[in-house]
């Protein structure tokens, strides 16, 4: 089956340091992979995605590129702001089996400070 | 454009009560999802409408769970009887079509509190 690990939380930074957010994927055939972010009170919202191989997937400084060799799908952005704190989910979506129900992590809280 | 609306944005009953849960999707989004997300957890997949399909309930946890939706409008998710563990936020999303590089777009979600 599908699978989607996400570091564990909460990382707690401070405005202006570099962000890097886990994510490793297993699946059975060739996945999209996606970010989405959610704020407090919140639903999710798409944040990024890539569609194949060494793809870049880019937004509001976030960045993510599909390592199919490693399986990952890490989130980094250079310069962290207050406002970007919410929680991060990595998720895939994977046409092998005829399903389009997507698999998501866990989730990691981020947490930056003044 | 409108995106996904969720009504009601909170909710608060008493143990044993039904509940309705409603979500409006985006206009002409064919496939649509609810999921549940208790504190601080991640998000658990309930069921799955396509079209005119017969929906994938493969997520829903017991019976008192059930969900309809009319064509590709408005669904509603439905709680029998409900239980201080359903306690949480139900989450709807919408997309586009049967892509898997198609995002999903999400609702802000119900809170539900069982007293």
């Amino acid at each position: 089956g599908n699978s989607v690990t996400q570091m564990e939380g909460p990382v707690t930074l401070s405005e202006e340091a570099f962000l890097t957010i886990n994510c490793t994927y297993t699946a059975t055939g060739y996945p999209s992979l996606f970010w989405y972010v959610q704020y407090p009170g919140e639903g999710l919202q798409l944040l990024l995605k890539a569609t194949k191989a060494d793809d870049k997937g880019s937004n509001k400084g976030f960045e993510a590129t599909y390592r199919k060799e490693t399986t990952s799908f890490h989130l980094e952005k250079g310069s962290v702001q207050v406002s970007d704190s919410a929680v991060y989910f990595c998720a895939l979506s994977d046409p092998s089996g005829g399903s389009y129900i997507p698999t998501f992590g866990r989730g990691t809280s981020l947490i930056v400070h003044p | 454009g409108a995106g996904v609306s969720q009504s009601p944005s909170n909710k608060v009953t008493e143990k044993g009560k039904d509940v309705e849960l409603r979500c409006d999707p985006i206009s002409g989004h064919t496939a649509l999802y609810w999921y549940r997300q208790r504190l601080g957890q991640g998000l658990e997949f309930l069921i799955y409408f396509q079209g005119n399909s017969a929906p994938d309930k493969s997520g829903l946890p017991s019976d008192r769970f059930s969900a309809e939706r009319t064509g590709e409008s408005v669904s509603t998710l439905t709680i029998q009887r409900t239980q201080q563990e359903d306690s949480a936020v139900y989450l709807c999303a919408s997309s586009s079509g049967t892509g898997h590089n198609q995002p999903q777009h999400f609702g802000d979600g119900t809170r539900l509190s069982i007293l």
